[in-house]
């Protein structure tokens, strides 16, 4: 069946840049997403990446596609303070499927 | 952008008592929205896809008789928990597609239930 998953903790230094991994096991994925979730709120979408692509930037997001192993990880560069939460990993074969998350990683920044 | 609004954002009910959260698409219409629910410091479940003007489809193990969605609108789809227990307590998430402009979904900010 489909899953998706992730590290649950990362601890990194201010301003050193964070590596999140993801793994899938859908062939049918093709939309990949990374998401963030701060304390008691909602989700964020960060970026999302098509299955056809290998690598996608925004800022200070690198998101890099291995789709033979099914691996995403998203690279999070000069990481602040601010970047502290949980990052989770989905997937989804279309905009109007429905989403599979990993269990979310939580990233912590320590100074 | 797209937004995605729910009502309530935090509910305390007693046991045995229905609750009702909306889930609004602001500025898109939505013909499909999703349900999610989200235990403390886990993952994202999803429980329902919520169809405009037709019955929603439950994933396995989601009692459809406890959750019950309408989606009477493109713009608005609701989950009623009945009879909530306590275990009922959780973080419910819905989401929305616009079709017309984007590619993805877009997730409401969420909705605290705690059932005493």
């Amino acid at each position: 069946g489909e899953d998706v998953e992730q590290s649950l903790f990362l601890s990194v230094r201010e301003g050193d840049s964070s590596v999140i991994n993801c793994t899938y096991t859908d062939s049918s994925s093709t939309y990949l997403y990374w998401y963030k979730q701060e304390p008691g709120a909602g989700l964020q979408l960060l970026t999302y990446i098509f299955s056809n692509m290998d690598m996608k930037q925004d800022q200070r997001l690198t998101v890099l596609l291995n789709k033979k192993d099914k691996h995403l990880s998203l690279r999070i560069a000069d990481t602040q303070t601010g970047d502290s939460a949980i990052y989770f990993c989905a997937e989804s074969e279309s905009s109007a499927s429905k989403i599979i998350f990993g269990s979310g990683t939580r990233l912590s920044i320590r100074p | 952008g797209a937004v995605v609004s729910q009502h309530p954002s935090r509910v305390i009910c007693k046991s045995g008592t229905s609750v009702k959260i909306e889930c609004r698409s602001l500025d898109f219409q939505a013909t499909t929205m999703f349900w999610y629910r989200q235990f403390p410091k886990k993952s994202l479940m999803l429980m329902a896809t919520s169809n405009e003007g037709s019955k929603a489809t439950y994933e396995q193990g989601v009692e459809k008789d406890k959750f019950l969605i309408n989606h009477a609108s493109l713009t608005l789809s609701t989950l009623t928990v009945t009879s909530a227990h306590p275990e009922d307590s959780s973080f419910y998430i819905c989401s929305a597609s616009d079709y017309a402009s984007t590619d993805t979904q877009y997730f409401g900010p969420g909705t605290r239930l705690t059932v005493l």
